[in-house]
């Protein structure tokens, strides 16, 4: 049931974008991002609710595809300190069971 | 205000001693959540709290590993005899309320990480 991230590493240089998945095999509740920097705790981006509803931080863009059980997150012009693993967790029922995927690391060189 | 707080740090110890995990959640916050992440890996669901009680223990990889919740604050996460394989960083996080339609971002602590000789 975990959720599969694409891709499974990327490296960009400032100011470039990139786009990272985050696929189930079950219908969603709810999709949530974190990203989290070497030894550090994850921090919240965004959640992502089935029917349209977002929550986050505004700087970060992401999308939810229910039909597809699919999400993705979108980081335009990225800089440094947008380096660290990122990853997805879905929610099937609406409860508080995450379920993480592997995590995509992303790294921005100067 | 105070973030989620975990101790200790570090923690080494040796095959099949008993090891306890403390975790303190943000203040008010009546959801609580374990996670266990192996090196290099992700986020490994463990137990999920709403108050004291435990309404999903699903994720507890064996009989040894078992956890409470009291006052609907401190958490404690205990590991009895403990395995090589159980040596990870053990993650704590709580938010603000959890049941049903739960939108509530999970606000994480700084971890325990765990040796096992």
């Amino acid at each position: 049931q975990q959720p599969v991230q694409s891709p499974q590493a990327v490296i960009l240089r400032e100011g470039e974008d990139a786009v990272i998945n985050c696929s189930s095999s079950k219908a969603l509740y709810s999709v949530h991002w974190y990203r989290q920097k070497h030894g550090e705790a994850p921090v919240f981006l965004m959640i992502l609710l089935k029917g349209g509803e977002q929550k986050g931080h505004e700087k970060i863009s992401a999308s939810f595809n229910e039909k597809k059980q699919q999400s993705s997150l979108y980081l335009t012009a990225s800089q440094l300190s947008y380096s660290g693993t990122y990853f997805c967790g879905t929610d099937l029922l609406g409860g508080n069971k995450l379920v993480f995927g592997a995590g995509t690391i992303l790294r921005v060189k100067s | 205000g105070a973030g989620v707080s975990q101790s200790p740090s570090n923690k080494v110890t040796e095959k099949g001693k008993d090891v306890e995990l403390r975790c303190d959640p943000i203040s008010g916050h009546t959801a609580l959540y374990w996670y266990r992440q192996s090196l290099g890996q992700g986020l490994e669901f463990l137990i999920y709290f709403q108050g004291n009680s435990a309404p999903d223990k699903s994720g507890l990889p064996s009989d040894r590993f078992s956890a409470e919740r009291t006052g609907g604050s401190v958490s404690t996460l205990t590991i009895q005899r403990t395995q090589q394989e159980d040596s990870a960083v053990y993650l704590c996080a709580s938010s603000l309320r959890g049941g049903r339609q739960g939108t509530n971002e999970q606000f994480f602590g700084p971890g325990t990480r765990l040796t096992v000789l």
